[in-house]
């Protein structure tokens, strides 16, 4: 499974943008890049996904580095609410048969301050 | 609609004993997958049914097995359990036609302890 690098950690004020960043340098041709959330006490919860193009939806933004090893996902005002474990996960289109298997790695831990 | 329904929230097992989790997923949905959450080893996934079928498995011992039923309703046992099974067991369900667009959605979990 494609490996996926983010920070341990990091702290934002409230109402400020969030820019979270994933490295994942060995990204091959087919593999998705998806982001999901743990809150406090909750299952993790879908963010975004994207494949190549810059994707925007109700939560956030996710921006893709042109050669795919990076992207960032944007939240634009942070809240309280944001506070969470945010997750960087691959997922390879070509998986035989379909798989719902996610790889979480450590993922990182959102502060926000108010 | 109603979302991922696990039962029981909450249990504590003994060592050796065994224990039956339960998942509903949202209705429509086929696939059901189970992960295991640690402070140590954090999410890491268990296995997932599509229409009763065990589609992929994860790298745990076979003490871990789980079973979906034609509702797609699923259930996950462990037998013989040790001080290590204690865990959040979190199931995750998904319409499962396509594993890049899949969105999952979680449940809030059952909390095992293990004495």
């Amino acid at each position: 499974d494609a490996k996926t690098t983010q920070p341990n950690s990091m702290e934002s004020n409230e109402e400020e943008p969030v820019h979270l960043p994933c490295n994942h340098s060995t990204i091959s041709g087919t593999d998705y890049i998806h982001w999901y959330r743990q809150l406090p006490s909750q299952g993790p919860e879908y963010v975004i996904h994207g494949l190549t193009s810059n994707v925007n939806n109700r939560m956030a933004s996710l921006a893709i580095a042109e050669d795919r090893k990076s992207s960032t996902l944007i939240l634009h005002r942070a809240t309280l609410r944001d506070a969470a474990v945010y997750y960087c996960i691959l997922r390879d289109v070509g998986t035989q048969g379909g798989s719902e298997k996610l790889v979480f790695g450590k993922g990182t831990k959102l502060t926000v301050n108010p | 609609k109603a979302g991922v329904t696990q039962t029981p929230r909450y249990l504590i097992k003994t060592r050796g004993q065994q224990v039956t989790l339960s998942c509903s997923p949202i209705s429509g949905h086929r696939s059901v997958s189970w992960y295991q959450q640690t402070p140590g080893q954090g999410l890491q996934f268990l296995f997932e049914y599509f229409s009763e079928t065990q589609r992929n498995k994860g790298n745990f011992p076979g003490r871990f097995s789980g079973r979906q039923f034609s509702n797609s309703r699923s259930e996950m046992n462990v037998s013989t359990l040790e001080l290590g099974d204690s865990a959040l067991y979190l199931c995750a369900s998904s319409l499962g036609g396509s594993a890049v667009t899949g969105e999952l959605f979680f449940g809030e979990g059952s909390r095992l302890t293990v004495l």
